[in-house]
């Protein structure tokens, strides 16, 4: 059975580079059926998707975080990574990663428990 | 960007009730749309995709409709597991995968 299982340093200053990765088990990344995202939720709010990644390298990006944001596949590890840049107290939030199918009628349909992360000095 | 409009942004019920929650996309986005719920401190979980198409293991309570751009979850007949908030989400584009903001049903 699939899990995903984040992980992170749990705080981050401003102006640093946020590093956050998320170890699949039960399948493999570099299959051809799946997507595999990253959404956060800020502490009482909603969720913000940030972006998405499938096995062949083709990227999607949140047009509001594209500038700071990178995520990508390493297949050695099976673990997908999202690098955040120039984080300020608003990328306070936790962070989940997920799969998806490739077609639109397809969600986010497992998810990880999330990771906390907290940008304070 | 395609915009997801929740309402209500909370929904106080009381066991046995039917629930509706509402979501509006800023344009057409065929039948492209999930519905997911998520419980306090826990990850959301994925109830229907595609505007009406129940996940396993999801209980037949819950149901989802509509098209383009207005579309309905409906809880029949609440139980207490249900109490959480539900959010929206468009599938429709991969340029941009909205969310709603969200609907907290609390107990009335």
């Amino acid at each position: 059975q699939l899990q995903l299982q984040e992980s992170g340093p749990g705080l981050a200053k401003p102006s640093e580079t946020l590093s956050l990765m998320c170890t699949v088990s039960g399948g493999s990344i570099s299959s051809d059926r799946y997507y595999w995202g990253w959404i956060r939720q800020p502490p009482g709010k909603g969720l913000e998707w940030i972006a998405t990644v499938y096995y062949s390298g083709t990227t999607y990006y949140n047009p509001s975080l594209r500038s700071r944001v990178t995520i990508s596949l390493d297949t050695s590890k099976n673990q997908v990574s999202l690098k955040v840049r120039s984080v300020t107290a608003a990328d306070t939030a936790v962070y989940y990663c997920a799969r998806r199918g490739i077609t639109s009628r397809d969600a986010f349909d497992i998810w990880g428990q999330g990771t906390v992360v907290t940008v304070s000095s | 960007d395609i915009q997801m409009t929740q309402s209500p942004s909370s929904v106080s019920a009381s066991v046995g009730d039917r629930v509706i929650i509402t979501c509006r996309a800023s344009q057409g986005i065929s039948n492209w749309l999930a519905w997911y719920q998520q419980r306090p401190g826990k990850a959301p979980k994925l109830l229907i995709s595609a505007a009406s198409n129940l996940q396993p293991g999801v209980p037949s309570r819950f149901s989802g409709s509509g098209s383009g751009t207005d579309f309905t979850l409906t809880i029949s007949g609440l139980q207490p597991e249900d109490f959480a908030t539900y959010f929206c989400q468009q599938t429709n584009s991969f340029l941009s995968l909205t969310f709603g903001g969200g609907t907290k049903v609390e107990i009335k």
